[in-house]
């Protein structure tokens, strides 16, 4: 079991560029869930998606946004992006709201 | 805004030592999750209680969970090296959609 995968691990990108990370839920998981840990804090809830439809959302912009495939992997976007976006951004899976599994992040730094 | 608050924000003790953070919250849960974090890596899932369990063990490991109080602890005893990291206790509200809520972590340092 490959456990949660995400890609890319390093990413370095200029303001008011475009980004998009992906994410493969741990297999057997349908849901998955996006997180932004900013150095020396703890995550903080972007939205999550089931069944291809984004179920919740945490208090981000709309330039922050997803999508869900029908293979359950999921890719987060953010438009515009700001000095202030630059994070650890950390995708969740889980099924039947059981145990939450974390990849190992990716860390997008806007310059 | 984060609803846990981990106590201490840091803690430091010798290899072999106990270790026990506390993890304090302010809504009704469906369950308190804990997990480890290594240098800024990926969250590491150590164990999940639910509300209506007081204690479980794995391990090492010793999670408490008191729903009056809206708080949880961590015990790891035995320390290793190995168990330097940061701790963060999560919580999934019991309204609404599985949406993990963290603290601020606790910075734990083993000293050999």
């Amino acid at each position: 079991d490959a456990g949660v995968t995400q890609s890319p691990t390093h990413l370095i990108k200029t303001r008011g560029q475009q980004v998009t990370l992906r994410c493969s839920p741990k297999s057997g998981h349908d849901t998955v869930s996006w997180y932004q840990q900013a150095l020396g804090q703890g995550p903080q809830f972007i939205f999550q998606y089931y069944e291809e439809e984004e179920r919740q959302r945490g208090n981000f912009p709309d330039r922050f946004s997803g999508h869900q495939f029908p293979n359950y992997s999921s890719e987060l976007n953010v438009n515009a992006l700001l000095l202030g976006d630059s994070a650890l951004y950390l995708c969740a899976s889980s099924s039947h709201r059981t145990e939450a599994f974390f990849g190992q992040g990716t860390r997008l730094t806007v310059v | 805004s984060q609803q846990g608050e981990e106590d201490p924000q840091a803690l430091s003790i010798q290899e072999g030592e106990n270790a026990t953070m506390n993890c304090s919250y302010k809504t009704s849960i469906n369950n308190l999750q804990w997990y480890r974090q290594n240098s800024g890596r990926g969250l590491v899932h150590l164990i999940l209680i639910r509300s209506n369990e007081r204690e479980k063990h794995s391990g090492r490991l010793r999670v408490t969970l008191d729903t009056s109080k809206k708080s949880s602890s961590l015990l790891i005893t035995a320390s290793r090296a190995a168990d330097t990291a940061s701790y963060f206790c999560a919580t999934d509200a019991l309204e609404g959609a599985q949406k993990l809520v963290f603290g601020q972590g606790t910075r734990l340092t083993i000293n050999p």
